[in-house]
């Protein structure tokens, strides 16, 4: 089944405990994608990918990392969490970006919870 | 810049009522128009998609979306809702290398 699955899909930490976020697509897509997805705000682009090794910022990278160093997966890293980015997190993925004409394919989400 | 308005927060229709979600969009270039939607707890499902063509296009669930040029509008309908279609609701634009979401629009069903 083509999909996005993303772990863990519910994680509690305190402040400054590095995570990882991890993204995996089996659709052999080279655009990947991550989001935060805020009440009122809606969703926001934090890092995105073209193809391996090759990453760009969205609009809210403050904070956050991410590698490609395999085409099926993108992680997200936080190395020192802070409340602000309690949030629920998107991974996505595309053959090529949307821009160009492609729906993205959403995995399930992970909601993050910094304290 | 590109973006992406969606001037409902919040729509509460009754099942069985029509329903129109409205979004209008900012862009430059012929733009390619999305439509997805959120459950519950869910990730987030493309509904629909408009690239070049016929303006009014057909998707998933029953629903349909009309591009407007003229109004810089991307309109998504439903002759009669289910309570099954109480969600958020996000258009998008795609812009170069990204999609820009607009912030959503909450749908509640009145049984």
């Amino acid at each position: 089944e083509a999909q996005v699955t993303q772990n863990p899909r519910y994680l509690i930490t305190v402040t400054g405990k590095k995570l990882t976020v991890t993204c995996s697509q089996n659709m052999n897509h080279e655009y990947m994608s991550w989001y935060r997805q805020d009440p009122g705000l809606g969703l926001r682009q934090i890092y995105y990918s073209m193809n391996v090794e090759v990453t760009d910022k969205g609009d809210v990278p403050e904070g956050y990392k991410v590698s490609r160093k395999e085409k099926r997966n993108f992680p997200l890293i936080l190395e020192s969490p802070s409340p602000n980015q309690t949030s629920l997190y998107f991974c996505a993925s595309s053959p090529i970006p949307s821009g160009k004409g492609y729906e993205q394919y959403f995995g399930p989400g992970t909601r993050l919870t910094v304290t | 810049a590109q973006s992406v308005t969606q001037p409902d927060i919040h729509i509460t229709v009754s099942e069985g009522a029509s329903l129109e979600l409205r979004c209008n969009y900012s862009y430059g270039a012929t733009p390619y128009l999305f439509w997805y939607v959120q459950s519950p707890g869910q990730g987030l499902q493309l509904l629909l998609k408009y690239f070049s063509g016929d303006t009014l296009v057909q998707g998933i669930k029953g629903f349909e979306a009309e591009f407007k040029r003229s109004q810089s509008s991307f309109n998504l309908r439903k002759p009669s809702v289910h309570w099954s279609d109480a969600a958020e609701y996000f258009c998008a634009v795609g812009a170069g290398d990204k999609i820009i979401f607009g912030k959503g629009t909450r749908l509640h069903i009145l049984p």
